[in-house]
């Protein structure tokens, strides 16, 4: 079974306002995760990832929170726009060498103007 | 950088028949390189992990003799569906491990940009 899922299937926002996408995880031996974007007919693409000796790390637009404690991950997208409209997944393994990704369900973000 | 692709984009064949999808690191090299399947609207869900010079390592319930795996190089995979079927049809993605520096053992995976399958 999967280790890691969202909370919500879809989330809609307005252009400009801050989004936040939540991910739970049930593998506390999981040490490393990664946000993926991915467009319609298109392969995921890397957004941003965090290792489990953080809580916290910081991209361009983006935030990542982890929180070992409840393991819950969370990607924060600051004012969001209509070209972010895509399926967010969180994806974990255990980093050891070799090993794939576990990808959770995903949450279709819909952002009007 | 980190460019992973795919070819073919898309393909559609006649039931009985074999496709072959092949996966390229462009400007890296990839020991390991994964395959992917995604039904319309779903997950992704590993199908196999792909390892140079040896063989693939298959994830539960998926058939090897199926989808037979070739990782003959650092930077190309191919994942052949043999006598393909209707429900073989789905979007088919590979990704490879690319060292993201210094002593971790952590590694990101890019991805490709997909294969769409249509057996008929």
């Amino acid at each position: 079974g999967e280790s890691v899922g969202l909370h919500l299937p879809t989330l809609s926002v307005q252009e400009g306002d801050n989004s936040i996408i939540n991910c739970a995880y049930s593998n506390s031996a999981s040490d490393y995760f990664i946000w993926y974007k991915q467009e319609s007919g298109k392969g995921p693409q890397f957004i941003i990832d965090i290792r489990s000796n953080m809580d916290k790390r910081q991209g361009q637009r983006v935030t990542v929170l982890l929180n070992k404690t409840v393991k819950h991950l969370s990607l924060q997208i600051a004012a969001t726009q209509p070209g972010d409209s895509a399926v967010y997944f969180c994806a974990e393994n255990m980093g050891q060498a070799g090993t794939a990704l576990i990808f959770g369900k995903g949450t279709t973000l819909s952002v009007s103007s | 950088g980190a460019v992973v692709s795919q070819h073919p984009s898309r393909v559609i064949c006649k039931s009985g028949t074999s496709v072959k999808i092949e996966c390229r690191s462009l400007d890296f090299q990839a020991t390991t390189m994964f395959w992917y399947r995604q039904f319309p609207k779903q997950s992704l869900m590993l199908m196999a992990t792909s390892n140079e010079g040896s063989k693939a390592t298959y994830e539960q319930g998926v058939e090897k003799d199926k989808f037979l795996i070739n990782h003959a190089s650092l930077t190309l995979s191919t994942l052949t569906v043999t006598s393909a079927h209707p429900e073989d049809s789905s979007f088919y993605i590979c990704s490879a491990r690319a060292t993201s520096g210094g002593a971790s053992r952590l590694e990101t995976q890019y991805f490709g940009p997909g294969t769409r399958l249509l057996v008929l």
